[in-house]
This record gives structure tokens, C-alpha cells and sequence, in this order.
């Protein structure tokens, strides 16, 4: 079975710093799609960003960007510029097709003023 | 408006007191879920259904209920609660099952507390 995790319980960045949010996973697939989700403290589950497996070129939004290690079966989360609107749990989630996503179990950012 | 609707938002319930947690779309979504969100074990997916009247077990279905009568409804029930299903309950919909690169659209959430 897929599995996902994230070993960082609780992280925290400075305000306007650089901070990567880790998350690996386990699959025999080779086609995928990998999730990273953000759920402020209003409880709301947001996209944040999505990567394709077969795609080797990392996703980026704005100041949100993946270094996706296909190979190391690794999706960071690279947040820039951290504003105290980032502050959240984030879950990075993975889906093969046809089956159910598969969230990992979150990390708690805190971002200081 | 797009979105997913929960109700209610709060319940607090005894033990052995029949509830339903009512999740509706308007999205005209194939692909509808529920899971509970524990602390330090994310999210977990209890029961989904890929269209009107198929239904299906996800990984923690032990407990819980549900149907799918008309598209847009995918209610959860809970025929007896008992206090370890004490947990924050998110309703998610997707346009198709197997529409791997779609996001699902969550609903805001719904804390249940039993006591």
C-alpha cells in the first residue's frame, strides 16, 4: 500500500525567510500525481501546489515551489519570503490513477514576526 | 457559488446516539469522500463513493455509514458514536474517480465530540 510521510511534526521560518517542508512517499507506480495541501488555522483545506510524475520539471506557484526527487521518492515544499498568512498545517497527499488519495500525516508551520 | 457544504459544523453527542453529518456539492461531482483528521495521523479516508448508489470502504470504515442517493449528497452516519470517533470530519468532492491530476474540493469541516 502507498504510504506517505512527513518527519517534520513542527517547523518555523522567520518572516520574509526561505523555508522546505519535507515529505517522501512509497509507491511501486511509476505515473502519479503529488498534492501538497495548507489548512490555516480556519480548518479550510487548500491547493497549494500539484506535480505530475512523469513530468521532471517542478512545479512552482508563486512563491511556492516542489524539488520533486522522483528516483528518492521526495516532494518538498519550498516556501519564499514567508508571510504570517503561511502559517498552517500542511499535508502532502499522493494519487495514482483510479485509486483514493493518500494524505501524509502534516506539518505544523509557524511563522515568526 | 462552487463549494462543499457540512452540517453541522459542531456536534457534541453521547454514546450510542444515532447521528448524521449531511455533505452536499454543487459541482455536479462524481467523486465524493469522507475522512477524519487526527492529530499526528492526517487525514484518513473512511468511505467514498465513485457515482450515485456505488459506494465503497476506504482505510478506517469501522463504525460509519453512508449512501449515495442523489449526485450532489454523500451523508455519513454514525449508528452508534462512540468516544473514539472524537475527531475533526472532512467531506471532499472531485469531478471524476479517476481524474488523478484533479484536486479535491473539501468541505469546511465538522468537530464531533462524543462523549
Amino acid at each position: 500500500a502507498q504510504t506517505v510521510t512527513q518527519s517534520q511534526p513542527e517547523m518555523s521560518v522567520q518572516e520574509a525567510e526561505t523555508v522546505t517542508l519535507s515529505c517522501t512517499y512509497d509507491t511501486s507506480e511509476s505515473d502519479y500525481y503529488l498534492f501538497w495541501y495548507k489548512q490555516p488555522p480556519s480548518r479550510q483545506m487548500i491547493l497549494v501546489i500539484r506535480q505530475e510524475a512523469y513530468k521532471q520539471q517542478n512545479a512552482t506557484e508563486n512563491r511556492f515551489s516542489v524539488n520533486f526527487q522522483k528516483a528518492a521518492k521526495s516532494f518538498s515544499l519550498k516556501i519564499s519570503d514567508s508571510q504570517l498568512g503561511d502559517a498552517a498545517m500542511y499535508f502532502c497527499a499522493y494519487r495514482t490513477y483510479g485509486q483514493n488519495f493518500v494524505f501524509g500525516p502534516g506539518t505544523r508551520l509557524s511563522v515568526l514576526p | 457559488e462552487a463549494q462543499v457544504t457540512q452540517n453541522p459544523r459542531y456536534l457534541i453527542t453521547v454514546t450510542g446516539k444515532k447521528l448524521t453529518v449531511t455533505c452536499s456539492q454543487n459541482m455536479n461531482h462524481e467523486y465524493m469522500s469522507w475522512y477524519r483528521q487526527d492529530p499526528g495521523l492526517g487525514l484518513r479516508q473512511i468511505y467514498y463513493s465513485m457515482n450515485v448508489e456505488v459506494t465503497d470502504k476506504g482505510d478506517v470504515p469501522e463504525g460509519y455509514k453512508v449512501s449515495r442517493k442523489e449526485k450532489r449528497n454523500f451523508p455519513l452516519i454514525l449508528e452508534s458514536p462512540s468516544p473514539n470517533q472524537t475527531s475533526l470530519y472532512f467531506c471532499a468532492s472531485s469531478p471524476s474517480p479517476t481524474g488523478t491530476w484533479e484536486t479535491q474540493y473539501f468541505g469546511p469541516g465538522t468537530r464531533l465530540l462524543v462523549l
